[in-house]
């Protein structure tokens, strides 16, 4: 089946670093990744669509200075959060188109949970 | 309203109890309809698509009321292992495939 993998798991950085994730099709290519935020007992926030080779769309209220995304492969998509700050803590999701599969079946990986102290 | 509304729960109900959850969603554009499991600290699995026609998938029974815009998960015979909090997903508008999640049903089942 159609595998994605994130890393790290989870991060816990101080204010004011920078934090990459990375979210990698593992058997098969995504011209598609998406990146959810999901705060605790809450659902799950689309952030930002990522297209290979073009620039991210970005949903409303999401800061695309803040949340850079890049998708410079048909296999990586990564979402950098600069400065994070505390209120940035939260459980990251990126998921992936796989082809040959319904065009909107969507595969998640497993998450990273970034703690901001 | 809320795009996608699903009650928080959570419902707590005995092992071989049939539980059912509904969902409804705002957009009558929408194409496509999912139910998506997701344990504590994990992330969403796909459990089934939900389609016009309905649809079985062993224990797991799913509908879809266009004209009502909502749709439906019934649980048969319920398992301890079937405590998980259950996200009603909608793809949202035509030609797009931004996926919306509703805020989550929580079921455990009891011993």
């Amino acid at each position: 089946g159609a595998v994605v993998s994130q890393h790290p798991s989870w991060v816990i950085c101080k204010s004011g670093t920078s934090v990459k994730i990375e979210c990698r099709s593992l058997d098969f290519q995504a011209t598609t990744m998406f990146w959810y935020r999901q705060f605790p007992k809450q659902s799950l926030m689309l952030m930002a669509t990522s297209n290979e080779g073009s620039k991210a769309t970005y949903e409303q209220g999401v800061e695309k200075d803040k949340f850079l995304i890049n998708h410079a492969s048909l296999t990586l998509s990564t979402l950098t959060v600069t400065s994070a700050h505390p209120e940035d803590s939260s459980f990251y999701i990126c998921s992936a188109q796989a082809p040959g599969t319904s065009a909107d079946t969507q595969y998640f990986g497993p998450g990273t949970r970034l703690t901001v102290l | 309203r809320k795009e996608v509304e699903q009650d928080p729960g959570p419902f707590n109900v005995p092992e071989g109890a049939t539980v059912a959850f509904n969902c409804t969603y705002s957009n009558s554009a929408s194409q496509s309809f999912f139910w998506y499991r997701q344990d504590c600290r994990k992330e969403p699995k796909l459990l089934m698509s939900v389609y016009s026609s309905g649809n079985e998938d062993g224990r797991f029974t799913a509908q879809l009321n266009r004209a009502s815009q909502y749709i439906s998960l019934l649980i048969r015979d319920s398992k301890l292992s079937d405590s998980a909090t259950y996200l009603c997903v909608v793809n949202w508008g035509s030609g797009t495939y931004k996926y919306i999640f509703g805020t989550g049903t929580r079921l455990k089942v009891l011993a």
